[in-house]
C-alpha cells in the first residue's frame, strides 16, 4: 500500500486478555520493526524482521509477547495475558533497508483496564 | 550502551520565533542521525536524515540540523517557525554499521503561538 497500515487504531482491553496488532508494511519493503511507546518517552525497538525472518526480538520485554510476519508482509504483534503496564502506542515500521529510514503506521494506542 | 538526550521537553514560542531543539547521543563509532516529528493526530514521519557527507542537513518545511562530531550533537533548526509546526520532534540514532535498531530520544514537545 501507500503507506504503513496499523490496525486496530485504538484497542481497550481487559487485564488477562490477550491482544492481536496487525501491521501492513509499505508493499516491497522487506525490513518491518515494532517500537513501544510509553507515555512520554520516545519509541524503544521491540523486534525486526527481514522478509520473514525475525531477525532481532531482543526488545520484547517477556514471553508474554511475540510477533510474527509469516510471508514476508503482514506482521501481527501479540500479548498475551494483558497487564496494565503493556499499555501503550505500539508502532510499527517499514523500510527498503537497514539504512533508508523508516517509515511508520500511525500506530495502535492500546489501554489494558 | 547508545542512548540520545534531549533535554528541552516543551518548548513555547511565538510564531516567526528562531527555534533550535538540540539532541545529543553517546556513542564512540560511526552513527546516522535522524530527526523525527509527530503532528497532532498523525504518525511520526522523518523530518531529516544524515548518513555521510555535509553535515548540514536541510530537511521538510524549513528545518535544517547540523552534526557536530566533536560534540555529539544534532541540533534541529528553523529560522522563523509557524503555528503549523506545532508538533512532538524525535531525535534518533542508528549505528551505521548497519545495524537497524534506533535509539529514540524522549522527545520536545514544540508549542508555537499564533
Amino acid at each position: 500500500g501507500a503507506g504503513v497500515s496499523q490496525s486496530p487504531r485504538y484497542k481497550v482491553t481487559k487485564r488477562g486478555q490477550d491482544v492481536a496488532l496487525r501491521c501492513d508494511p509499505i508493499s516491497g519493503h522487506v525490513s518491518l520493526y515494532w517500537y513501544r511507546q510509553a507515555l512520554g518517552q520516545g519509541p524503544e525497538f521491540l523486534t525486526y524482521f527481514n522478509y520473514e525472518a525475525q531477525q532481532d526480538k531482543s526488545g520484547l520485554p517477556n514471553d508474554r509477547f511475540s510477533a510474527e510476519r509469516p510471508e514476508g508482509s503482514i506482521s501481527t504483534l501479540t500479548i498475551q495475558r494483558t497487564e496494565q503496564r503493556d499499555s501503550a502506542m505500539y508502532r510499527c515500521a517499514s523500510s527498503s533497508g537497514s539504512n533508508y529510514g523508516y517509515t511508520f503506521g500511525s500506530g495502535t494506542r492500546l489501554t489494558v483496564v | 550502551a547508545q542512548s540520545v538526550s534531549q533535554h528541552n521537553h516543551h518548548v513555547i514560542l511565538s510564531e516567526a520565533a528562531s527555534l533550535e531543539l538540540g539532541c545529543n547521543y553517546s556513542y564512540g563509532g560511526t552513527v546516522n542521525l535522524f530527526w523525527y516529528v509527530q503532528y497532532p493526530g498523525q504518525h511520526l514521519q522523518l523530518l531529516l536524515k544524515y548518513f555521510s557527507g555535509d553535515p548540514l542537513v536541510k530537511g521538510i518545511k524549513g528545518f535544517e540540523a547540523e552534526f557536530i562530531k566533536s560534540k555529539f550533537s544534532f541540533n534541529l533548526r528553523k529560522p522563523s517557525v509557524q503555528w503549523s509546526d506545532t508538533a512532538e520532534y524525535f531525535c534518533a540514532v542508528n549505528e551505521a554499521s548497519g545495524t537497524y535498531k534506533y535509539i529514540f530520544g524522549t522527545g520536545t514537545r514544540l508549542k508555537v503561538l499564533a
